[in-house]
């Protein structure tokens, strides 16, 4: 069966310190896999998606990037991080553009 | 472009009661719609799904129905317990989608007092 992980579970970094989470999924090949965020009481916001390995469309300008160094293993990363980034991320894949599955999540704290 | 409209929370019902959260959606073509639960602190959890016109999703005893001709999808379950309390959020995915990207309603936060 299929399995998605994400680490850390939880982080507070201050403002202006680099971001690195990752996602890694086990039980399949070349699947689909997003980022998203989700602000305290809010909905989902889609960050980043890929098809492949090396391939990143960003939904939303920010100062966020994503990389997908392997098949099954996607990254968010930031070179600096913004009070706003704080927020609950989620990872999630799909095969076959099917329904998502989606990761516990990283609780994000910047102070 | 595609979108999906979820009624306003929270919702508050007494256990035992009946539960319907509405949500509709607006599409080109012939989307797949989705109900997603979310628990707090856990991520997205995939609760029923419906691929085509009248097809109906159910489990755990919730069910919706795929209308095209009100284009709804809104989620019901006849009697609520304590441990339905969660957020609750209608998805649909686009019938010509090869990204496999959904859109996602705001969410309706769901309450179940004793």
């Amino acid at each position: 069966s299929q399995t998605i992980h994400q680490w850390p579970a939880t982080l507070v970094q201050p403002v202006g310190s680099p971001l690195s989470l990752e996602c890694t999924v086990e039980g399949t090949s070349n699947p689909n896999l997003y980022w998203y965020r989700q602000a305290a009481g809010r909905g989902l916001q889609l960050l980043f998606y890929s098809v492949g390995i090396g391939q990143i469309s960003s939904e939303v300008p920010q100062n966020l990037s994503a990389s997908r160094p392997q098949d099954r293993q996607f990254i968010l990363s930031s070179k600096k991080l913004l009070l706003s980034d704080s927020g609950f991320y989620l990872c999630a894949w799909t095969r076959q553009a099917r329904e998502q599955y989606f990761g516990p999540g990283t609780r994000l704290t910047v102070t | 472009g595609d979108s999906v409209t979820q009624m306003e929370g929270p919702v508050t019902l007494s256990e035992e009661a009946f539960l319907t959260i509405n949500c509709t959606y607006t599409a080109t073509g012939y989307p797949s719609l989705f109900w997603y639960v979310q628990y707090p602190g856990e991520g997205l959890q995939l609760l029923l799904k419906a691929t085509k016109a009248d097809d109906k999703g159910s489990n755990k005893g919730f069910e919706a129905t795929y209308r095209k001709e009100t284009t709804s999808f809104h989620l019901e379950k006849g009697s609520v317990q304590v441990s339905d309390s969660a957020v609750y959020f209608c998805a649909l995915r686009s019938g010509s989608s090869n990204t496999g990207k959904l859109i996602f309603g705001q969410g309706t936060t769901l309450q179940v007092k004793p």
